[in-house]
């Protein structure tokens, strides 16, 4: 049980394009979910957090307009990734939570930006 | 602000060895810590916690104890086994309600047979 997945894994786009990825907990409900950012050799940095019907709450530094996250259902957010450069190339992690303390994890997306 | 420092990696060792992973925090209130494993392909895993000073986690023969006098959770695993081989995450939280974790960089782990 509490399996996370993202979609998709891999995806490379080009310069000034917009690109999508989700992430869905697949066997619950989960009350917020949250979006890391991972760079190579380097700890996961936090995004911003989501809670369903509400906006997304941004760590400082991100930029909202860019990173657009949406939380339309207990099941699924979505990151957008708007004007892509090859800067915002990275990894980038969703997790979730149902409540408590534990998170669980999606593998990741792996974004290429050319 | 609050943060946690692993020790760098990458780690080899041979299997059966002693295995033990370094970190340490810094934090303005009284963290819950956590150690997160990540096998290859796969997301990030809890596997194990503490939540407050004195307290040990365990899980797959891995331990951690938290150390408030020393601000450290080093992860131990008397003998390791190649299916270990893994990146291993420490991170942090103080927030209870908004559960936002902070992470070291994390190690990586390799075990030879």
């Amino acid at each position: 049980g509490a399996v996370v997945s993202q979609h998709p894994s891999r995806v490379i786009c080009k310069s000034g394009t917009s690109v999508k990825i989700e992430c869905r907990s697949l066997d619950f409900q989960a009350t917020t979910m949250f979006w890391y950012r991972q760079f190579p050799k380097k700890s996961l940095m936090l995004m911003a957090t989501s809670n369903e019907g509400s906006k997304a709450t941004y760590e400082q530094g991100v930029e909202k307009d860019k990173f657009l996250i949406n939380h339309a259902s207990l099941t699924l957010s979505t990151l957008t990734v708007t004007s892509a450069h090859p800067e915002d190339s990275s990894f980038y992690i969703c997790s979730a939570t149902p409540g408590g303390y534990e998170q669980y994890f999606g593998p990741g997306t792996r974004l290429t930006v050319t | 602000g609050d943060s946690v420092t692993q020790m760098e990696g990458p780690v080899t060792l041979s299997e059966e060895a002693f295995l033990t992973i370094n970190c340490t925090y810094t934090a303005t209130g009284y963290p819950s810590l956590f150690w997160y494993v990540q096998y290859p392909g796969e997301g990030l895993q809890l596997l194990l916690k503490a939540t407050k000073a004195d307290d040990k986690g365990s899980n797959k023969g891995f331990e951690a104890t938290y150390r408030k006098e020393t601000t450290s959770f080093h992860l131990e695993k008397g003998s390791v086994q190649v299916s270990d081989s893994a990146v291993y995450f420490c991170a942090l939280t103080i927030d209870q309600g908004a559960q936002k974790l902070v992470f070291g960089q994390g190690t990586r782990l390799t075990i030879n047979p």
